[in-house]
């Protein structure tokens, strides 16, 4: 079974300034995929990034990049020059392997920039 | 492609109706998943099939709730009787393929009852 942990409920950042969200996640898959999804107030779920547990490098789509630790089972998302849009929630959610394709989510961060 | 459609968008029922979501998932995808999500559990999956088969409904609350995917390009979540505790926003996602397929998610429907 997998588990994904995100400490923090809310967040309150100044705008331009760069974001870092938590997300730990436990599984004891030998490989196995980490996404961020953001949701904004209108209640879409919309992906941002992915990485693959083998993947060597973090994985980075335009201001957003995945902190990947494996040792420490982080993915935290990094979102550089936040911007007011960026207001959302936030789930980071992992997929097991093998044909599972099932994506567990976490509780979600609640973040909120200031202009 | 138009992305997963999910109807209705919203509902509002009486505690003892019957209620059924639909789900038009992404062309050529063979991976459906129905969420619920809830200010107080978060997003809970509630059963996914993988090729019109259903592989893990664990999830699915208890016998009230049932879901079917009888092809490739339709998913329904019934509940009977409904309860007001089931007042949630269901998501339906479908995703091609394994491990890194990206899961794109419907707009979500959101049901009262009352």
């Amino acid at each position: 079974a997998q588990k994904i942990t995100q400490t923090q409920p809310g967040m309150f950042v100044q705008e331009k300034e760069a974001v870092t969200l938590d997300c730990t996640y436990d599984t004891s898959d030998p490989s196995y995929g980490l996404f961020w999804y953001k949701q904004p107030s209108s209640g879409e779920m919309i992906f941002l990034i992915y990485q693959g547990s083998y993947d060597q490098q973090n994985a980075t789509e335009g201001r957003y990049s995945l902190n990947f630790q494996k040792a420490r089972k982080s993915a935290n998302l990094v979102i550089s020059a936040s911007q007011l849009g960026d207001s959302a929630m936030y789930f980071c959610a992992t997929v097991s392997n093998f044909g599972n394709e099932k994506l567990t989510f976490g509780t979600g961060t609640r973040l909120t920039i200031i202009p | 492609d138009a992305g997963v459609i999910q109807s209705p968008r919203h509902e509002v029922t009486e505690m003892g109706q019957e209620v059924t979501l639909r789900c038009k998932p992404i062309s050529g995808h063979n991976s459906l998943f129905w969420y619920r999500q809830t200010m107080m559990r978060g997003l809970e999956l509630l059963i996914y099939f993988n090729n019109n088969v259903p592989i893990d409904d664990s999830g699915m609350p208890e016998d009230r709730f049932s879901a079917k995917m009888p092809n490739a390009s339709f998913s329904t979540l019934k509940i009977q009787p409904s309860e007001p505790r089931d007042s949630a926003v269901y998501f339906c996602a479908s995703s091609f393929g394994p491990l890194e397929a990206e899961a794109f998610f419907g707009q979500g429907t959101r049901l009262t009852v009352v």
